[in-house]
């Protein structure tokens, strides 16, 4: 079973200012890991992934993610923040057998950006 | 931007009556999700499909029937709507192998309301 925790349901950053989304996970089997991003009336689309490798992993935009597997964490940043990453993301996390992609997703936090 | 459209786009019904969701792909991909979207539970799986007349079940699937005749159609029945299965619902697919594994393409959802 796996699971996913993400602390903060609203954060709110300036233009400019760094952006921190935290995610804790559980999982009984060694994981994959996701961020994904929601536009206002879109679906989701993917902004990064660690699947194995190198755990500090880069996505769109400019975000990154790191996967710290003694903290069970894979917190999503990027130095400035843009007015244009106002949205809502999600984390989510997926065992790593199998090949159906049946990720189990967190409860979403949706950054605001003011100037 | 992947193939996937959904309809239709928004709903109204009332309880008691079946509604049909369809999910209508041009990937060819082999994997096809539906999930619901509910404030503060962010993305639940319902059920998915790993190929024709193959599906299965999700974490939310009671009161939810799938059938893929089709490898591009999947349809989501709800055989007797209820006011809880109020939500908008997105159908994702995925190639399921290899470096793509856990990345969902979305559709931009069908909002559901159950009077």
């Amino acid at each position: 079973a796996q699971s996913v925790t993400q602390l903060g349901s609203h954060v709110s950053v300036s233009e400019g200012a760094l952006v921190l989304l935290r995610c804790n996970y559980s999982s009984s089997v060694p994981p994959y890991l996701f961020w994904y991003v929601q536009y206002p009336n879109q679906g989701l689309q993917l902004l990064l992934k660690y699947t194995t490798g190198a755990t500090l992993v880069k996505g769109i935009n400019g975000f990154e993610a790191e996967f710290k597997k003694s903290e069970t964490s894979f917190h999503l940043t990027k130095p400035s923040a843009h007015m244009s990453d106002a949205a809502e993301y999600f984390c989510a996390v997926m065992p790593n057998t199998g090949t159906a992609s049946k990720l189990t997703f967190g409860t979403g936090t949706r950054l605001q950006v003011t100037l | 931007d992947a193939g996937i459209t959904q309809s239709p786009r928004h709903k109204v019904t009332e309880t008691g009556t079946p509604v049909t969701l369809r999910c209508h792909q041009t990937e060819n991909h082999r994997y096809m999700y539906w999930y619901r979207q509910d404030p503060g539970h962010g993305l639940r799986l319902i059920h998915y499909s790993y190929g024709v007349k193959d599906t299965d079940k999700g974490e939310v699937s009671d009161g939810y029937s799938v059938s893929r005749s089709k490898t591009e159609d999947f349809l989501l029945t709800l055989e007797s709507a209820t006011s809880s299965q109020t939500s908008v619902y997105f159908c994702a697919i995925s190639a399921g192998s290899g470096s793509s594994t856990g990345e969902l393409f979305f559709g931009e959802g069908s909002r559901l309301t159950v009077l």
